[in-house]
């Protein structure tokens, strides 16, 4: 078993609409981080949070320390946010990461 | 401030060559970690450098090392290349390495024939 899970793999949405990544990892951690990868490879960090919730635009994640659980929102989607979205744990000095979820936004 | 970037950005080698990969950080930042992305294992950690000295390390046989300079601008050497070794080579950067955010280069996509 993966020491961080992310569910779905991969998630079709219309434009417009409501998206929830989720993340659950199996070990302790300091922080969780969500990343974004486009086509080409390129990483961006959007959050690393530790406790409760944070907000840029239209993204939110949320983080539940005691179940071990978080969750990436996106509002009102846009084919822009087509990509591979990766929740990282912070552990003992290194990351471990989530095997990503594909998402594709259609017009 | 410019961000993190990596060098080259692509290379093809044949089987049994070495190639080594290089990172500058973020100025100011003292610790660079090193990842391999592949299709079927997904991204995993390789080592962490912070002032010159490796702090930490994933489960990669001794072909893949590292270093870290004094301005601390890191290499990554495989040497001995296999077919698996095909994958995109990313570093990241961050202050202290530890729960503050971590800054990713474009990555070096390595292509071994």
């Amino acid at each position: 078993k993966n020491e961080v899970e992310q569910s779905p793999q991969n998630l079709t949405a219309q434009e417009g609409e409501f998206i929830t990544i989720n993340c659950s990892y199996s070990v302790g951690i300091s922080a969780l981080h969500w990343l974004q990868q486009h086509p080409g490879g390129g990483i961006v960090s959007l959050f690393m949070l530790s406790s409760g919730k944070k907000k840029h635009g239209r993204l939110i994640a949320t983080i539940n320390i005691q179940e071990k659980h978080s969750s990436l929102h996106i509002t009102a989607s846009h084919p822009r946010d087509s990509a591979v979205y990766i929740c990282a744990v912070h552990n003992t000095d290194k990351l471990i990461f989530g095997t990503g979820t594909r998402l594709q936004v259609f017009p | 401030k410019a961000g993190v970037t990596q060098t080259p950005r692509y290379l093809i080698k044949t089987r049994g060559q070495q190639v080594t990969l290089s990172c500058s950080p973020i100025s100011g930042h003292r610790s660079v970690s090193w990842y391999q992305q592949t299709p079927g294992q997904g991204l995993q950690f390789l080592f962490e450098y912070f002032s010159e000295t490796q702090r930490n390390k994933g489960n990669f046989p001794g072909r893949f090392s590292g270093r870290q300079f004094s301005n601390s601008r890191s290499e990554m050497n495989v040497s001995t290349l296999e077919l698996g070794d095909s994958a995109l080579y990313l570093c990241a950067s961050s202050l202290d390495g530890q729960t503050l955010g971590q800054f990713f280069g474009p990555g070096t996509r390595l292509t071994v024939l």
